[in-house]
């Protein structure tokens, strides 16, 4: 079945110490988007590829960083993660095309010592 | 700006009965999809049903129903026959198609409890 696959399931890191979380899919969608979800709130944007053209929502803090090396895998990079990091981060993927339905990953919850 | 209210904070509907879960929506672009989404404890969002602004008729997906009022701006999703593993919290989304950013614009969900 085609999916949207996220790696590890659960992530626990040290205050300062980078790290990064993977997703990976085989819908070959082209735009692949990172979201930050934080107890009974609901998800937030943080960033989002078009192919290769990476776009940045405006209040995404400067710690995080995405890399998209392929149509299949993105990677979120967070530099020197703080206690407010802890979070769930889903990775989703769509069509091209504004109105695209999103698909999403099962997520990863990052807790931070 | 677009806007999305979710009025119920959380709601408790009896095995195999029917449930409305209310939405309601604002933009000012005249193209735009409104999706439902569901996430369980577990974390993951699953898609539920999606409803073109210009689609004519409601969007219907297996025991999932869109009662799509245009005028009034909502897009009330219909559980119909709930069962034990219905139980999660319930997003609405919107996405427009004029310019600016890809993303999903969610409401503050609501949360269903089916009770045996």
């Amino acid at each position: 079945d085609a999916m949207v696959i996220q790696n590890p399931r659960y992530q626990v890191t040290q205050f300062g110490k980078p790290v990064t979380l993977s997703c990976s899919q085989t819908l070959n969608h082209n735009v692949m988007y990172w979201y930050q979800q934080k107890s009974s709130q609901a998800p937030k944007l943080l960033f989002h590829y078009y192919d290769k053209d990476f776009n940045n929502e405006a209040d995404t803090p400067d710690n995080f960083q995405s890399r998209r090396p392929n149509t299949s895998f993105c990677f979120l990079d967070i530099r020197s993660p703080g206690l407010g990091d802890a979070a769930m981060y889903l990775c989703a993927t769509s069509p091209g095309g504004r109105l695209g339905t999103q698909y999403f990953g099962p997520g990863t919850r990052l807790t931070v010592l | 700006a677009q806007k999305i209210t979710q009025t119920q904070p959380g709601m408790f509907v009896q095995e195999k009965e029917a449930v409305t879960l209310d939405c309601t929506y604002d933009t000012s672009d005249p193209s735009y999809g409104l999706f439902w989404y569901k996430q369980p404890s577990s974390g993951e969002m699953i898609f539920l049903i999606y409803q073109g602004s210009y689609d004519q008729q409601n969007a219907t997906e297996g025991r999932y129903s869109l009662n799509f009022q245009k005028a009034r701006k909502s897009a009330n999703l219909v559980i119909s026959a709930s069962q034990l593993g219905d139980s999660a919290m319930y997003f609405c989304a919107m996405r427009s198609s004029g310019a600016g950013s890809y993303q999903l614009t969610f409401g503050k969900g609501t949360k269903l409890s089916v009770i045996p």
